[in-house]
């Protein structure tokens, strides 16, 4: 149980283009969804926190009109990055929290971003 | 502010041998404290949590880990190393219904 998804696994795109990403949970619905971005080698950095039905909270530094995220649903958030640029290029993953509560975060394969 | 420290970067123990991650947390009361596994190019696996109670927890593929209030450390612990064990290790904490602090991760390297 607890299984989050993600796709696409991984999509190149040129600079300029926006680019959507879809984090589902399949078997469990989850209030509260969680973006994250990995540059290679290094530690998972928090984006946003997404609460279906409200906007998300996004962490500092992190530019809300460039990676736009929307919750609509309880097994659903879309991360959307505007004007993708090389720099943009990341892994980037989402979790899900079990609605109803819980401390424990289920996290997707992830999906990688390549930005030429 | 939480945070959570991963002293060793790297680590190399030969199949079948014992293996010890070190975690460090920072924060004020008792957190909630997590063991994530990542092979390459993969999402995070839980591997095992603490909120309360035992402060020895066993989790998934062997693992277990030992809650040390009096040494704010959470370290993994396997009495014997399989190769497919090779991965990348992430110890995290939280206050609960929030967000997730990672720390910055201990790649695991087996030798046959």
């Amino acid at each position: 149980g607890a299984v989050v998804s993600q796709h696409p696994s991984w999509v190149i795109c040129k600079s300029g283009t926006s680019v959507k990403i879809e984090c589902r949970s399949l078997d469990f619905q989850a209030t509260t969804m969680f973006w994250y971005r990995q540059f290679p080698k290094q530690s998972l950095m928090l984006m946003a926190t997404s609460n279906e039905g409200s906007k998300a909270t996004y962490e500092q530094g992190v530019e809300k009109d460039k990676f736009l995220i929307n919750h609509a649903s309880l097994t659903l958030s879309t991360l959307t990055v505007t004007s993708a640029h090389p720099e943009d290029s990341s892994f980037y993953i989402c979790s899900a929290r079990l609605a109803g509560g819980g401390e424990t975060q289920y996290f997707g394969p992830g999906t990688r971003l390549l930005v030429l | 502010a939480q945070s959570v420290t991963q002293p060793d970067i790297h680590i190399t123990v030969s199949e079948g041998a014992s293996l010890e991650l070190r975690c460090n947390y920072s924060y004020g009361a008792t957190p909630y404290l997590f063991w994530y596994v990542q092979s390459p190019g993969q999402g995070l696996q839980l591997l095992l949590k603490y909120f309360s109670g035992d402060t020895l927890v066993q989790g998934i593929k062997g693992f277990e880990a030992e809650f040390k209030r009096s040494q704010s450390s959470f370290n993994l612990r396997k009495p014997s190393v399989h190769w497919s064990d090779a991965a990348e290790y992430f110890c995290a904490v939280s206050k609960g219904d929030d967000k997730i602090i990672f720390g910055k991760g201990t790649r695991l390297h087996i030798l046959p």
